[in-house]
C-alpha cells in the first residue's frame, strides 16, 4: 500500500467545499513539503498545489492546500463538474534517502 | 512549451524486461533538471520509480531499485526506463516527467499522457 493515507473516494455536490486528507509521518509530511496532483480521466496528473499551498499559475483560487503536522489537506470551494478527478499527494521521505512518496489518489464525484 | 512523449511495447511477457523510451521535445534534458518515471498500476495510487539526470546521477525507488535502470541520451534528447524480470504485478500506466526544483520542494511540472504496459504470457 501506499506510504501516504488518503481516502479512496470523496464527493460534494456543486458548489459544496470538499476536503481531501493525507496523512504521513515525520520523515515525510512532518519534514518536507506537500504536493497535489489532479489526474482527470484520461489525462496525465496535473500539478495542483505545490509547496503545502501554492497555486502554479492558472489553477483557480477554488483550490487551496495546508499542511499541519504529519498531515495535508486538499480543500476545493465552489465545487464544479470539472474537478471530478483523482486527487493525489505526493512528498519526499527522508528515510528513504528523500525518495518520492505519493497517497493512494483520492476519486472525487460530483454528484 | 516542454512535451513528453513516451513510447515502447504495450505488451510484455513475465520475466522479460520492460523497455521504455521518453522523448523530450522544447527542452534540452542537458541543460538542467532530474527527468522521472512514475507508474499507475490498475486501480491504484501514482508509484514513483525513479529519477535521472543528463549526468547519469540517478535514484531509484527502494522496492524496485534491483530491476530498475534509468539512462540519458542528450544526443537524442530522451531518457529511458529498463525494468527487467516483470510479472503482472508491474502492469500500470507508465508516466514520465520533468523533475523542477520549486521553492523548498520537487515537483513533477511536465508530464506524458502515459502508456499502458500490460505483462502477460
Amino acid at each position: 500500500q501506499s506510504v501516504l493515507t488518503q481516502p479512496p473516494s470523496a464527493s460534494g455536490t456543486p458548489g459544496q467545499r470538499v476536503t481531501i486528507s493525507c496523512s504521513g509521518s515525520s520523515s515525510n509530511i512532518g519534514s518536507n513539503a506537500v504536493n497535489w496532483y489532479q489526474k482527470l480521466p484520461g489525462t496525465a496528473p496535473k500539478l495542483l498545489i505545490y509547496s503545502n499551498n501554492q497555486r502554479p499559475s492558472g489553477v483557480p483560487d477554488r483550490f487551496s492546500g495546508s499542511r499541519s503536522g504529519t498531515s495535508a489537506s486538499l480543500a476545493i470551494s465552489g465545487l464544479q463538474s470539472e474537478d471530478e478527478a483523482d486527487y493525489h499527494c505526493a512528498t519526499w521521505d527522508d528515510s528513504l534517502n528523500g525518495h518520492v512518496v505519493f497517497g493512494g489518489g483520492t476519486k472525487l464525484t460530483v454528484l | 512549451q516542454v512535451q513528453l512523449q513516451e513510447s515502447g511495447p504495450g505488451l510484455v511477457k513475465p520475466s522479460e524486461t520492460l523497455s521504455l523510451t521518453c522523448e523530450v521535445s522544447g527542452y534540452s534534458i542537458s541543460s538542467a533538471f532530474h527527468w522521472g518515471w512514475i507508474r499507475q498500476p490498475p486501480g491504484r495510487g501514482l508509484e514513483w520509480i525513479g529519477s535521472v539526470h543528463h549526468s547519469g546521477s540517478t535514484y531509484y525507488s527502494p522496492s524496485l531499485k534491483t530491476r530498475v535502470t534509468l539512462s540519458p541520451d542528450t544526443s537524442k534528447n530522451h531518457f529511458s526506463l529498463k525494468l527487467t524480470s516483470v510479472t503482472a504485478a508491474d502492469t500500470a500506466v507508465y508516466y514520465c516527467a520533468r523533475v523542477s526544483q520549486v521553492g523548498a520542494t520537487r515537483v513533477f511540472d511536465y508530464w506524458g499522457q502515459g502508456t499502458l504496459v500490460t505483462v502477460s504470457s
